[in-house]
């Protein structure tokens, strides 16, 4: 089993529709989760950050956090052609340099 | 501009010939960190230091070297590079020691080993 599990897509949406991206982690002791985007041929860029339970919304973008089930999501809102692009979910655990990856959901808004 | 370099981006060799990628950030980071990337893996973490002479291994570390005698520069060196090792490399690096801190990557060194 990976110790950060995402769907690899592609995951299709109908532009001004909601991306719903999920990544499962398994290690307990996980303090922060990040989202980055990497569009193909680019590096990852951060587009949020959460650490606490609940959701935390930032723009279109908004991150889930369940500690107790060990999930994490990420809601795109009003989907734009420009959000197409690979989303990595990287959960920060008490080995704080260490930083483990997904392996990335790839998006596809469809105009 | 605040930002992290990497040299080669694209760098094409033969089993078993050294090399060196280099990677730079003007930010005054204490952490930086080396990751690889391939189809369907996502990115793993090679190797990762937390400041000047500090450095520590992460998930793939065998066939690779890296130092950390400046705090701008960590380079990473493959000694006798192989075919597995043909990937995307990504430099990274930020503040400090804070769980919210936020990694910022460079541009990403394509190797390609013959």
């Amino acid at each position: 089993q990976k110790e950060v599990e995402q769907n690899s897509g592609p995951l299709s949406v109908p532009e001004g529709a909601i991306a719903s991206l999920n990544c499962t982690y398994s290690d307990r002791g996980s303090q922060s989760f990040f989202w980055y985007r990497q569009y193909s041929g680019k590096s990852p860029e951060l587009i949020m950050f959460i650490y606490s339970n609940g959701d935390k919304e930032d723009g279109r973008f908004t991150a889930q956090l369940n500690k107790a089930s060990q999930y994490v999501s990420l809601l795109i809102r009003d989907s734009q052609p420009s959000d197409s692009a690979t989303y990595l979910c990287a959960p920060r655990g008490n080995s704080w340099g260490k930083l483990q990856f997904g392996a990335g959901t790839q998006v596809v808004v469809t105009p | 501009e605040a930002q992290v370099t990497q040299n080669p981006r694209y760098l094409i060799t033969v089993t078993g010939k050294k090399l060196t990628v280099t990677c730079s950030q003007n930010m005054n980071h204490e952490y930086m960190s080396w990751y690889r990337q391939d189809p369907g893996l996502g990115l793993r973490q090679i190797y990762y230091s937390m400041n000047v002479e500090v450095t520590d291994k992460g998930d793939v570390p065998e066939g690779y070297k890296v130092s950390r005698k400046e705090k701008r520069n960590f380079p990473l060196i493959l000694e006798s590079p192989s075919p597995n090792q043909t990937s995307l490399y990504f430099c990274a690096s930020s503040l400090g020691k804070s769980s919210y801190n936020e990694q910022f990557f460079g541009p990403g060194t394509r190797l390609t080993v013959l």
